[in-house]
């Protein structure tokens, strides 16, 4: 496989259940990133990791726990979601997060919480 | 605090009918400026990457500019195969940290 892939492309959960998303990027890239991605609304950067190292988070509930084992993988934990999670959710990756990268894009999971 | 807008929100156009989609931002530290396609249930597609006033870059039937305000992305003889949803995102310096903003992007549907 090339470029970045995520799994589940879909996701449907309660609010009370526990589910995890993946990310693995084949672009030999030192950064990933969680972004949400909602109806009529621009995309929010949620999570940034730099050689593993988280240096981003832009004021995400905690229901919401990001993993990063090594910079191939991104994993987005959920737990006791609420109906406005409902989103699609980008991973991309990046050659570093300063300087004038491009970042590549996964084709998301859409989640919707019930 | 970084704004990107992009104008139209959305854009029907004939097949081969020629016009531009907007995106106009207020940045401090202006790093880069980004144009990306997005496909209904797939992740934005990079197109170009802009860095400086002047800069030009084209790619078949899309040509990206920028001047200090604003970017344009022309659309010459469109083909229905380029209905897709635009986004323009800028990257600026903020307090040492390099931030990515997006707009809210133009749909673009073209007809046969």
């Amino acid at each position: 496989e090339t470029g970045v892939t995520q799994t589940p492309r879909h996701l449907v959960m309660g609010m009370t259940n526990k589910k995890s998303l993946k990310c693995e990027q084949h672009l030999g890239h030192n950064a990933m990133y969680w972004y949400k991605q909602s109806a009529k609304k621009p995309l929010e950067l949620m999570f940034v990791y730099n050689f593993k190292e988280q240096t981003e988070n832009n004021s995400v509930p905690s229901r919401f726990s990001p993993e990063c084992p090594n910079s191939s993988h991104l994993f987005l934990h959920l737990h006791t979601l609420q109906p406005e999670d409902s989103a699609l959710y980008l991973c991309a990756s990046a050659t570093a997060p300063a300087g004038q990268e491009t970042q590549y894009f996964g084709p998301g999971t859409r989640l919707l919480v019930l | 605090e970084d704004q990107v807008t992009q104008s139209p929100e959305a854009l029907r156009l004939q097949e081969g009918e020629s016009s531009s989609l907007n995106c106009s931002y207020t940045v401090s530290g202006l790093r880069g400026l980004f144009w990306y396609r997005q496909d209904p249930g797939k992740g934005p597609e990079f197109l170009f990457t802009l860095y400086s006033a002047g800069e030009e870059k084209e790619k078949e039937r899309l040509k990206a500019t920028l001047t200090k305000k604003e970017s344009f992305l022309h659309i010459t003889a469109p083909k229905p195969e380029d209905s897709a949803t635009y986004l323009c995102a800028v990257q600026a310096e903020s307090g040492g940290y390099q931030k990515v903003t997006f707009g809210t992007g133009t749909k673009l549907q073209v007809i046969p």
